[in-house]
Formats: C-alpha cells, structure tokens, sequence
C-alpha cells in the first residue's frame, strides 16, 4: 500500500506565473484535500475533492482551481502567482467523506514566488 | 469565521515530563477533533483523534475534550526528545471541512 505522493517537491516561479501541482492519493482513499501552510502557520484548507467532484472550498480566490481525476489523483493550480503564494502545499487524502475521518498528507511541494 | 486557536509556544518540558498541550476552538457544531504532530519540514501525522466528551488514551498520548467549553488537549506522558515537534489541532464539522490551529512547537530537552 502507497501512501499519498506530492510532485514537485520544490519549485521556483517568477510573479505572474501559473504553477500546476499534483497528489496521488493513497490506495482505496476517494477524497483529496489541498492545505496552503506559510511558514510557522497551520494549514489552511484550500478545497477539497471527492469522487471528482469539489466538494468545499476554503477563502482562496478563483485563482486557486484544482480536478480530480477517476483514480482519484488531483491536481492543484494556481495562476496569476503572487509573492503571498510562497508557501507549503499539502495534499492530504481520507478514506471516504464524512466526518471523524482523519487524513494522510503527502510530503508537500514547497512553492517560492519571485 | 470558524477559529481554531493554540498557544503558539515554544512549550519546553524536561525529558520524562508530561508535556500539556491546549486547543479552543469557537464552532459548536465541530464534531471531530484531531491531534497532528509535524517535524520541522516534514507534513503532518496523525497522532490521536477524539469524538467524544472525557478522555482517550493511547500509549503515552491522552487526548482530552470538553465540548461544553470547546476545548481539546493533549497530554504526553514520560516525553521524549524525539516528541520535540509542532502538535496541530484540527477541528472537522458535520460538513468535512477540517480546520487546523497554527500548531504548538513542543521543545523536550534531555
């Protein structure tokens, strides 16, 4: 059994530029939850997927879109990059939806906007 | 806006020492709550989780909650220097959206 798999593991863009990021969830788990940490911060929930469907959305503009694919793969991908994006991106996948159901985070892609 | 809050720390406890750490949050409906522990530039882990009111233990982890004065703690009992880390709280409603606090960095010091 895989657990969830992030790629990149770091990546450098310049202001202004689209960046695609992507999560493998681990085996048998159908929902996939994409978190924003800045340094010495919490995760900040951005959306989250199930079943290829959005299934909640956290304070991030439009800007900020992702898809999940029928093997239960995401992707998150955020244009117009700004300074402020320079962050920690985590993907964190769960069993099923519902609650009391705790997630399993990748290792995260570490983003810098210059 | 639903609020998670933590102390912030540094906590620092000797080895061997129970280590306490507190978490408030301010959505009543919160149903599920988690304790995650993130080693510096690592993801976070799944420690403990708890559903309900009174206590869990787990090893050397007892998870506490409170939901009449929404608060959740976690306790380390004979802390390690490898326990050293930030301890996440996490909070989930009946919606699954799972909010975190900002973490408390824990410091167990030989």
């Amino acid at each position: 059994e895989t657990g969830v798999t992030q790629s990149p593991t770091h990546l450098i863009k310049t202001r202004g530029q689209q960046v695609t990021l992507r999560c493998s969830s681990q085996s048998g788990h159908n929902t996939v939850s994409w978190y924003q940490q800045a340094l010495g911060q919490g995760p900040q929930f951005i959306f989250q997927y199930y079943r290829e469907e959005e299934n909640g959305r956290g304070n991030f503009p439009p800007r900020f879109s992702g898809l999940q694919f029928p093997n239960y793969s995401s992707e998150l991908n955020v244009n117009a990059l700004e300074l402020d994006d320079s962050a920690l991106y985590l993907c964190a996948s769960s069993l099923r939806i519902g609650e009391g159901i705790g997630y399993t985070f990748g290792s995260g892609t570490r983003l810098t906007v210059v | 806006q639903k609020e998670v809050e933590q102390n912030s720390g540094p906590l620092s406890v000797p080895e061997g020492a129970i280590a306490s750490l507190n978490c408030t949050y301010s959505d009543r409906v919160s149903q599920s709550f988690f304790w995650y522990r993130q080693y510096s530039g690592k993801s976070p882990e799944l420690i403990m989780s708890i559903y309900s009111n009174g206590d869990k233990e787990d090893g050397r982890f007892t998870a506490q909650l409170n939901k009449a004065s929404q608060y959740v703690s976690l306790l380390i009992r004979d802390s390690q220097p490898s326990d050293s880390a930030t301890y996440l709280c996490a909070v989930q409603d009946n919606n699954n959206d799972m909010r975190f606090g900002a973490g408390t960095r824990l410091t167990v010091k030989p």
